[in-house]
């Protein structure tokens, strides 16, 4: 597609539940990223693929956290059991094989709310 | 590891002001430098970016220098407008063992008024 899409744009859960969000990186890019946006910080990296190696999980901040990729294109972030400190914008972006030497292209973003 | 020092905020500024974002950055090797900017309700944009040392990096009158020797890459403006006001972010590329992972700064609120 012509930019980074994310769905859904907003999201508000209860405490305990599941959610999955959902990213579609531009064609062509082999290089996907997550990073979380707390209200007043600044980006916290959580998973990066890249083509066909194995996903980059450094960043995700407990097990509840789970990310897959299909077929090198969309990409979902799961995360169970949520807790109120899981609110936050959820950012995906992309860029080309050389990762993020030349930026990244972001998408606009999943604001999630866990109440 | 890699860190990111961007000037606190908030900032405000009247139209037409000169603008100057300070950015320092922590890094074992040469990454790239970015400033990415997040107007209000969307998602961060790519503004500027410079790959080496002593390279400029500009857009839509923004400008920053790559400075080796001082670890800065500062952002600037001379003149600003009231569609300028968003969060500005400084971030480097990840290199080595964080190839791939960029750092970024927290962010510095920018308000312009008429």
């Amino acid at each position: 597609g012509a930019g980074v899409s994310q769905s859904p744009s907003n999201k508000v859960t209860e405490k305990g539940k599941d959610v999955e969000l959902r990213c579609d990186p531009i064609s062509g890019h082999t290089a996907l990223y997550w990073y979380r946006q707390s209200l007043g910080q600044g980006l916290e990296f959580l998973i990066y693929f890249q083509g066909n190696s194995a996903p980059d999980k450094s960043g995700l901040p407990s097990d509840r956290f789970s990310a897959e990729r299909t077929g090198g294109s969309v990409s979902t972030l799961t995360i169970q059991r949520t807790q109120q400190e899981d609110s936050a914008v959820y950012l995906c972006a992309s860029s080309l094989a050389t990762g993020d030497y030349y930026g990244y292209t972001f998408g606009s973003g999943t604001r999630l709310t866990v109440v | 590891g890699d860190s990111v020092t961007q000037m606190e905020g908030p900032v405000t500024l009247s139209e037409e002001a000169f603008l100057t974002i300070n950015c320092t950055y922590t890094a074992t090797g040469y990454p790239s430098l970015f400033w990415y900017v997040q107007y209000p309700g969307e998602g961060l944009q790519l503004l500027l970016k410079a790959t080496k040392a002593d390279d400029k990096g500009s857009n839509k009158g923004f400008e920053a220098t790559y400075r080796k020797e001082t670890t800065s890459f500062h952002l600037e403006k001379g003149s600003v407008q009231v569609s300028d006001s968003a969060v500005y972010f400084c971030a480097l590329s990840g290199l080595g063992a964080n190839a791939g992972k960029s750092t970024f700064g927290d962010g510095t609120t920018l308000t312009v008024k008429p």
